[in-house]
């Protein structure tokens, strides 16, 4: 089957370095994603991996570990506007289908 | 530069009225298409996907339907609403092909029936 697993809630502190972890068991995999979703909006892309290994962005990096089926997505230097849920997907290989899990709220305080 | 629009914005529907939404995109060909729906709280649910005009795959057995009537075209409809169709639309595109494929949303309708 096809399963993606995400943490439902974390909270971190402005200035802080978070990582939020996505472990993943499909049939076939074409690449991991993440997306950004601020309340009431719909999802922005934030970063792409296909091999392994750390993709940086700024102060976005992803992960990926394709024999562990695991992703982490860290956010340094966390700023207010970073509150927002962070959506893990999978691009399947075999059909054009994205399979997503069912995302990670982050709250940051102050 | 691609661009996806998505129309109404809102939508406040009675029980068993029609329903028809719109996506399009822009500065793209031959793009496939997606509709996602999101309850209240809740991660994203496929609805339907197509690869070319006319060619759609059903995800959700349920009383929506879609159609892609041009090539950057698709559609969902309902002949009649129900309580369980509230929620955050969600039409998407991504590039055919070997290369990244990317997916990317338009900006979402709100539906609540009513």
């Amino acid at each position: 089957g096809q399963n993606i697993d995400q943490p439902t809630e974390m909270t971190a502190t402005e200035g802080a370095i978070v990582q939020i972890n996505c472990t993943y068991q499909t049939s076939g995999f074409n690449g991991l994603f993440w997306y950004q979703q601020h309340a009431g909006e719909a999802p922005t892309f934030l970063s792409y991996n296909v091999l392994d290994g750390l993709e940086e962005k700024g102060r976005f990096s992803s992960f990926l570990s394709r024999s562990k089926g695991y992703s982490y997505l860290l956010l340094k230097e966390l700023q207010m506007k970073d509150s927002a849920s962070y959506l893990c997907a999978v691009r399947d290989s075999g059909t054009y289908k994205y399979i997503f899990g069912t995302g990670t709220r982050l709250k940051v305080l102050a | 530069s691609q661009t996806i629009h998505q129309w109404p914005a809102t939508l406040v529907q009675p029980v068993g009225s029609p329903l028809s939404l719109e996506c399009t995109v822009e500065g793209t060909s031959n793009p496939n298409l997606y509709w996602y729906r999101q309850a209240a709280g809740r991660g994203l649910q496929l609805l339907f996907y197509s690869v070319g005009i006319g060619q759609i795959s059903s995800e959700v057995p349920q009383n929506l339907s879609a159609s892609r009537p041009q090539d950057r075209q698709f559609i969902l409809s309902s002949k009649k609403l129900l309580l369980s169709d509230s929620g955050f639309y969600l039409c998407a595109w991504s590039t055919t092909g070997r290369g990244t494929d990317t997916q990317y949303f338009g900006p979402g309708t709100r539906l609540t029936v009513l």
